[in-house]
């Protein structure tokens, strides 16, 4: 199915260094939702976006929806090594038009 | 606050056996979802239920049936395992459309 291009598709990082990532569409969405999927779990929400321009922040996690609708980015400040994981997006257009994105996997160096 | 439950977590079938997974969500959502996720695919919507009662395709549903048994309660079976099956499988519930989804951790799959 469609999906959503997300980047970077990973990253190795130093513990305490913030990231950056992001998600983009060739369509508008009025959702975008970030989720966390660690090796052998299922994938946690982190943030959820409604409005455009909309930013809002969940403990060092922080997310915005870009004004355009089409993109959308997220942040995590100072990393410690639980980050470590994979990212993506999400949004939902109704209930079979769900897209995801295609994945930034964290690695954090102690 | 358990969320989502599928059980079992691991399953070995061999080709052609049947086999039912579980999944309940306790968060009185009115939407339930499954997906499977193969490496570098990403998730795919096999089936959702929007609401009670209900129940419709996803992109993925060919070899797969569901029920809905109540709002609580969404299953998934195979009819006749293929090794083309073999995968991880998700069910995730939300309150309604294009609301956030809420994951269960899965249940892995082989098929031999």
């Amino acid at each position: 199915g469609q999906q959503l291009n997300q980047s970077p598709q990973s990253m190795f990082i130093q513990e305490g260094e913030d990231v950056s990532m992001n998600c983009t569409s060739s369509s508008i969405f009025n959702t975008w939702l970030w989720y966390k999927q660690d090796p052998g779990e299922g994938p946690v929400l982190l943030i959820a976006l409604y409005k455009a321009g909309e930013l809002t922040s969940n403990g060092r996690l922080t997310a915005q929806f870009g004004i355009t609708r089409k993109d959308s980015f997220l942040n995590i400040s100072a990393s410690i090594p639980s980050d470590v994981g994979i990212y993506f997006c999400m949004n939902s257009g109704g209930y079979q038009k769900v897209t995801f994105g295609t994945g930034t996997k964290l690695q954090v160096i102690p | 606050n358990a969320g989502v439950t599928q059980t079992p977590k691991f399953q070995v079938l061999k080709t052609g056996q049947s086999m039912t997974l579980q999944c309940a969500q306790d968060m009185n959502h009115n939407s339930m979802y499954w997906y499977r996720q193969d490496p570098g695919m990403g998730l795919r919507l096999i089936y959702y239920s929007a609401s009670e009662g209900t129940t419709d395709k996803g992109e993925v549903p060919n070899g797969y049936n569901v029920s809905r048994l109540n709002k609580r309660e969404f299953s998934l079976r195979l009819e006749s395992a293929a090794p083309s099956q073999t995968s991880v499988y998700f069910c995730a519930s939300s309150e309604g459309n294009r609301q956030p989804q809420h994951f269960g951790d899965g249940t892995r799959l082989s098929i031999l």
